[in-house]
């Protein structure tokens, strides 16, 4: 499996306060990806980092920001949660394109954010 | 803009027999096609990748194909086993700058 590791698991806040998530990975990927997956929605892309320091947003950006100071670490903030974002998180790398063309998206075991 | 598609939502098939499912998605122009499995609680598992340039990936029982003329890919489960039970996502990467657009998932239920 590939090595990625997303804290916390679980999270429980209220409405209003500031939320981090963190996606570490070990696998030295270029490509991190932060989505979250909501029952009719399916898996909707929120922001991506291309490299360090590089990032961009994905389809529900709005009331999330993305930070990449080191290859390994992508982490993705609430500034002030709302009970909208209650959802299952979803940390995702690649390497990006190699020499047999782009490669596979790979993915960690979920942040569960329940915003009272 | 790119939409993918998956029909039906959930299916349920005896133990042991062949199945397919489909993907469908909106604009032919894709860089690849990736096939994940999600059991509950669990992220996604990669299955098969297809390149644009490619028809077809095979692993062990899983076939994946690919049509992009006509915007279609389908997932063949050969002698199909209860825990082959899980959601299977469909997935097109759209451009270079590597973003991917998700199906909504077929939930899978083999009967024992």
């Amino acid at each position: 499996d590939a090595g990625i590791t997303q804290s916390p698991r679980h999270k429980v806040t209220e409405t209003g306060t500031p939320v981090t998530l963190r996606c570490h990975q070990t696998e030295n990927h270029r490509y991190m990806y932060w989505y979250r997956q909501d029952p009719g929605h399916g898996l909707r892309l929120i922001h991506y980092s291309y490299g360090v320091k590089d990032t961009d947003k994905g389809e529900v950006s709005d009331g999330y920001s993305v930070s990449r100071s080191k290859t390994e670490d992508f982490l993705l903030t609430l500034e002030s949660a709302t009970s909208s974002q209650t959802s299952v998180y979803f940390c995702a790398i690649s390497a990006g394109t190699g020499v047999t063309g782009n490669q596979p998206q790979h993915f960690g075991d979920g942040t569960r954010l329940s915003i009272l | 803009k790119q939409e993918v598609t998956q029909i039906p939502a959930a299916l349920s098939v005896p133990e042991g027999e062949n199945l397919v499912l489909n993907c469908s998605f909106t604009d032919s122009a894709i860089y690849n096609l990736q096939w994940f499995r999600q059991d509950p609680g669990k992220g996604l598992t990669s299955l098969l990748l297809i390149q644009s340039s490619q028809r077809e990936q095979t692993s062990g029982r899983l076939n994946a194909s690919l049509d992009k003329s006509s915007g279609r890919s389908t997932l063949y489960i050969a002698a199909s086993q209860p825990g082959d039970s899980a959601t299977y996502l469909c997935a097109v990467r759209v451009n270079r700058d590597d973003k991917i657009i998700f199906g909504k998932g077929t939930r899978l239920h083999i009967l024992p």
